[in-house]
């Protein structure tokens, strides 16, 4: 069975940049989906989808991040990752790797796989 | 942006009555709608995928019906494990979205 794993520090400094890895294990990365993504949640708020990536070509950001955020694969370790800079407060969050599947019309989007999240607290 | 609104932010139900919860988007979406269950300190857990798919080993007392950008889900008689925040998201078009969330409560 797939499971995903977040793994990254708890606590970041203002200003500084978040690295995030997602480690996939029950089934290889690069044939399980051709996409996965990253989601948080801000404490006591809702979900925020961040971006996802595509095997077939570039990863999709949120317009709200998009100058912030990278998120790249390594397959050879069977991991994807999130890179977001210039951290502020409003950055802390719960951060969840997860995978969207696709659904009868072949379009994806809909996460049914996700790892347990990581608390990221930005401040000094 | 496609802007998901839920409604009612609270909905109140005694277990054992029938909860409805709305989903409206900003624009049509086909039918490129999840909705998701999310209790506290867990992961969301998806409930349903294509407007109206359940998704595996999710109880059939859950429903979900609509299209274009209208939709609902129902649970038909609340069970005392139902009680958490239900999220909708589109995936019809970039940025995938979500509802700001309904949270079920015990009455």
């Amino acid at each position: 069975q797939l499971q995903l794993q977040e793994s990254g520090p708890g606590l970041v400094k203002p200003s500084e940049t978040l690295s995030l890895t997602c480690s996939v294990s029950g089934g290889s990365i690069s044939s399980s989906s051709e996409y996965w993504g990253w989601v948080r949640q801000p404490p006591g708020k809702g979900l925020e989808w961040i971006g996802s990536l595509y095997f077939g070509g570039s990863p999709y950001y949120n317009p709200s991040l998009r100058s912030r955020v990278t998120i790249s694969v390594d397959s050879s370790k069977n991991q994807f990752s999130l890179k977001l800079t210039s951290l502020t407060a409003a950055d802390t969050a719960v951060y969840y790797c997860a995978r969207p599947q696709p659904d009868n019309s072949g379009y994806y989007g809909a996460f049914d796989i996700w790892g347990r999240g990581t608390l990221v607290t930005v401040s000094s | 942006e496609i802007v998901m609104t839920q409604s009612p932010a609270t909905l109140s139900v005694s277990p054992g009555e029938r909860a409805t919860l709305s989903c409206r988007a900003s624009q049509p979406l086909n039918s490129h709608l999840a909705w998701y269950q999310q209790k506290p300190g867990r992961a969301p857990r998806l409930l349903f995928y294509g407007a109206s798919t359940r998704a595996t080993g999710i109880p059939a007392r859950f429903s979900a019906s609509g299209s274009g950008t209208e939709f609902t889900l129902t649970i038909g008689s609340l069970q005392s494990e139902d009680f958490a925040v239900y999220y909708c998201q589109q995936y019809h078009a970039w940025p995938w979205t979500f509802g700001q969330g309904t949270k079920v409560e015990n009455k």
